[in-house]
């Protein structure tokens, strides 16, 4: 089945830095993968997602590229402010509702 | 439109009972998915009903099951409790099982405690 490793566990960062987060998974068949970032005693959120289709998508101070070939994705923030703090959990999809995620990175943002 | 609902938020119980927690998808929706959250095993998939049938499960004993009714209401039942069964479980809707290009939105979860 699915794997999908994350990396790092834990990233600081300060304030107006950018922070990337890198995942990869193992199955060639998954082609769907979205990022959620979760709070503290929050419920995940999706903040970004790319389809297998796409390389690159990218949205205000979000992105996210896809490296089909190699089998990694990759979350990017750039101009990190500190409500950006969360576990971010980046997932895999090759069909239906049967996300596989990664174990989270735990993002802290300094001032 | 509301969000994604659980209940119970926070439930105690001890080893060897079971258990039974309920989500209620966004309206309109009809898949609604499963997930175990630990600190140590991150979100697990559990399983993913839609339109009442059960069509993915996850790698997780029998002790741990679902249904979904025809509202697509769903309910997760955990038998004989262990105490590794203490974690958050969190259920997510999205609007259709055909397709993987649905979101997921996350419910609040509830948090079991097995004592």
């Amino acid at each position: 089945g699915e794997n999908v490793e994350q990396h790092p566990s834990t990233l600081s960062v300060q304030e107006g830095d950018s922070a990337v987060i890198k995942c990869t998974y193992s199955d060639s068949a998954s082609n769907y993968f979205p990022w959620y970032k979760q709070e503290l005693g929050k419920r995940p959120q999706l903040i970004i997602d790319i389809r297998s289709n796409v390389g690159e998508k990218k949205d205000q101070r979000i992105a996210v590229t896809l490296n089909k070939t190699a089998k990694h994705f990759s979350l990017h923030i750039t101009e990190t402010q500190p409500e950006d703090s969360a576990v971010y959990f980046c997932a895999a999809s090759s069909g239906g509702q049967n996300f596989v995620f990664g174990p989270g990175t735990r993002l802290s943002v300094l001032p | 439109k509301a969000g994604v609902t659980q209940t119970p938020r926070y439930l105690i119980k001890t080893r060897g009972q079971q258990v039974t927690l309920s989500c209620s998808p966004i309206s309109g929706h009809r898949s609604v998915s499963w997930y175990q959250q630990t600190p140590g095993q991150g979100l697990q998939f559990l399983f993913e009903y839609f339109s009442e049938t059960q069509r993915n499960k996850g790698n997780f004993p029998g002790r741990f099951s679902g249904r979904q009714f025809s509202n697509s209401r769903s309910e997760m039942n955990v038998s004989t409790l262990e105490l590794g069964d203490s974690a958050l479980y969190l259920c997510a809707s999205s609007l259709t099982a055909t397709s993987n290009y649905n979101e997921q939105f996350f419910g609040p979860g509830t948090r079991l405690t097995v004592l």
